[in-house]
């Protein structure tokens, strides 16, 4: 199975800082890595796909990179409605994975 | 846009059979492209893909799930299924269905909808 570790599992911030949420795969698996956002109790809302593509809709403060194996997520800007728990998941081999989480809440 | 809602049990005994049905609005279940995707979440936990069946009937399972896990779709009724048997306390989750598809140019596969989720507890 490919693993993916994610990083960090929980951060806190303030409105308007810069956040970056890293995910590494085990193996290369070219760009096919997505980031979804989920509030508590909620189904989880798909921001990036194809680690860089912004899903419609989204706000264009989100944007995903890679680097090789390296995966990045990056709000430039965060604003309230944006703490919440954030996962990557790879979509390269089935198993399809998720990283473990990352939660930001208020500093 | 393809609403997705999941029913089921909401409790369900140790060594029995949990059961849910996807029943999809709004959209084609024999639309050839999708794959018909059912996740977990334990409480307080991440997510955990289940597996999916495409529109052919084809499927693809979690190993870590695969002797007790059946995925079906129904294209006539416009649903899909999840059958987990010989549950245990570890199979309460929050579960999850969902449709993976990806863009005409081809490339990685991403959930684009999803249901709202049901809360699955094993326990006697």
């Amino acid at each position: 199975d490919i693993q993916v570790t994610q990083s960090p599992s929980s951060l806190s911030a303030s409105v308007g800082d810069r956040v970056t949420i890293t995910c590494r795969a085990s193996q290369t698996i070219n760009n096919y890595v997505n980031w979804y956002q989920q509030q508590p109790g909620k189904a989880p809302r798909l921001l990036i796909y194809a680690a860089s593509s912004l899903q419609g809709g989204v706000p264009s403060r989100f944007s995903g990179s890679r680097s090789r194996a390296d995966f990045t997520l990056t709000i430039s800007s965060l604003q309230p409605e944006d703490f919440a728990t954030y996962f990557c998941q790879q979509t390269y081999s089935t198993p399809w994975t998720f990283g473990q989480g990352t939660t930001v809440d208020i500093k | 846009q393809v609403q997705l809602q999941e029913s089921g049990p909401g409790l369900v005994k140790p060594s029995e059979t949990l059961s849910l049905t996807c029943t999809v609005s709004r959209g084609p279940v024999r639309y050839r492209s999708y794959y018909w995707t059912w996740i977990r979440q334990p409480p307080g936990k991440g997510l955990e893909w289940i597996g999916f069946v495409f529109h052919s009937g084809g499927t693809s399972y979690n190993p870590s799930l695969k002797d007790r896990v059946t995925i079906a779709v129904d294209t006539a009724e416009e649903w899909f299924s999840l059958n987990l048997r010989a549950v245990t306390a570890a199979d309460t989750a929050l579960y999850f269905c969902a449709i993976a598809s990806r863009g005409p140019e081809g490339g990685p596969y991403y959930f684009t909808s999803w249901g709202p989720g049901t809360l699955v507890t094993v326990s006697s």
